[in-house]
C-alpha cells in the first residue's frame, strides 16, 4: 500500500515549455487536489476533483489543467511553463464523507528558468 | 472569502517550554478544522477538530476549538527540538470539499 505517490520528485523546465505531473492513490478515494506551495505560504489548491471525469478550480488555477480520467490518478498539466510556476506541488487525496482528513503524497519540486 | 489565519507567523523557543499556536477562520458552511506538522516534505496530520469544547490530545499536544469564536488552538508543552516545524492549520468548506490552508506558524525550538 503506497498511498500517495507523485511522479517525478524534482524537475527543471525552460520558461515556455510543457510538462504533466502525475498523482497517484492506491486508497481508492473519491477525493483528490492538486496544491502549490511557495516559500512562506501555506497550501493553495490549484484544482481539485470529487470523482472521475470531474475537476473544479481552486483558488489559483490560471496556467494549469487537470484531468482525472481514473479514479487512482490525477494529472496536472503546465502548458506553457512561466518562471511563477516555479514551486512545490503536493498532491493530496481523501474519502468521501465528512469527517475525513487528506493524505498527502511527497511533493514535486518545480523550477521554471 | 473563506479565509485562515495563523498567528504568530513565527516563534523562538528553548527546549522544555510551552508553546501555543492560533489559527483563527472565517469559513462558510464549516466542517472541520484540521492541524498538520510540515517538516522539510508533506504535510503530516496531527488533529481534526469538528465539535467545540473537545480536546484532543496526542502525548504533548493537545488541540480546541471554539466555533462560536471561530478559532483554535493548539498547544505544545515540554517543547523538543523534535517539534521544529511549519504547523498548518486547514478548514474545510463542507459545501465544496475544499480545504482553506493557513500561512503557517515556523516554530524553532533550540537546544
Amino acid at each position: 500500500n503506497a498511498g500517495v505517490t507523485q511522479t517525478p520528485k524534482f524537475r527543471v523546465l525552460k520558461t515556455g515549455q510543457s510538462m504533466t505531473l502525475l498523482c497517484a492513490q492506491d486508497m481508492n478515494h473519491e477525493y483528490m487536489y492538486w496544491y502549490r506551495q511557495d516559500p512562506g505560504m501555506g497550501l493553495r489548491l490549484i484544482h481539485y476533483s470529487v470523482g472521475e471525469g470531474t475537476t473544479a478550480k481552486g483558488e489559483v488555477p490560471d496556467g494549469y489543467n487537470v484531468s482525472r480520467l481514473k479514479k487512482q490518478n490525477f494529472l496536472l498539466g503546465l502548458e506553457s511553463a512561466a518562471p511563477s510556476q516555479t514551486s512545490v506541488y503536493f498532491c493530496a487525496s481523501r474519502r468521501v464523507g465528512g469527517g475525513e482528513t487528506q493524505y498527502f503524497g511527497p511533493g514535486t519540486r518545480l523550477l521554471v528558468l | 472569502e473563506d479565509k485562515v489565519v495563523q498567528s504568530p507567523l513565527s516563534l523562538v523557543v528553548h527546549e522544555g517550554d510551552t508553546v501555543t499556536l492560533n489559527c483563527s477562520y472565517e469559513v462558510t458552511n464549516f466542517r472541520s478544522l484540521l492541524w498538520y506538522k510540515q517538516e522539510k516534505k508533506a504535510p503530516t496530520f496531527l488533529f481534526m477538530l469538528t465539535s467545540s469544547g473537545i480536546e484532543k490530545k496526542s502525548g504533548r499536544l493537545s488541540s480546541i476549538l471554539d466555533k462560536k469564536e471561530l478559532f483554535s488552538i493548539l498547544n505544545i508543552t515540554a517543547t523538543q527540538t523534535g517539534d521544529s516545524a511549519v504547523y498548518l492549520c486547514a478548514v474545510e468548506n463542507a459545501g465544496t470539499y475544499k480545504y482553506i490552508f493557513g500561512t503557517g506558524t515556523r516554530l524553532k525550538v533550540l537546544a
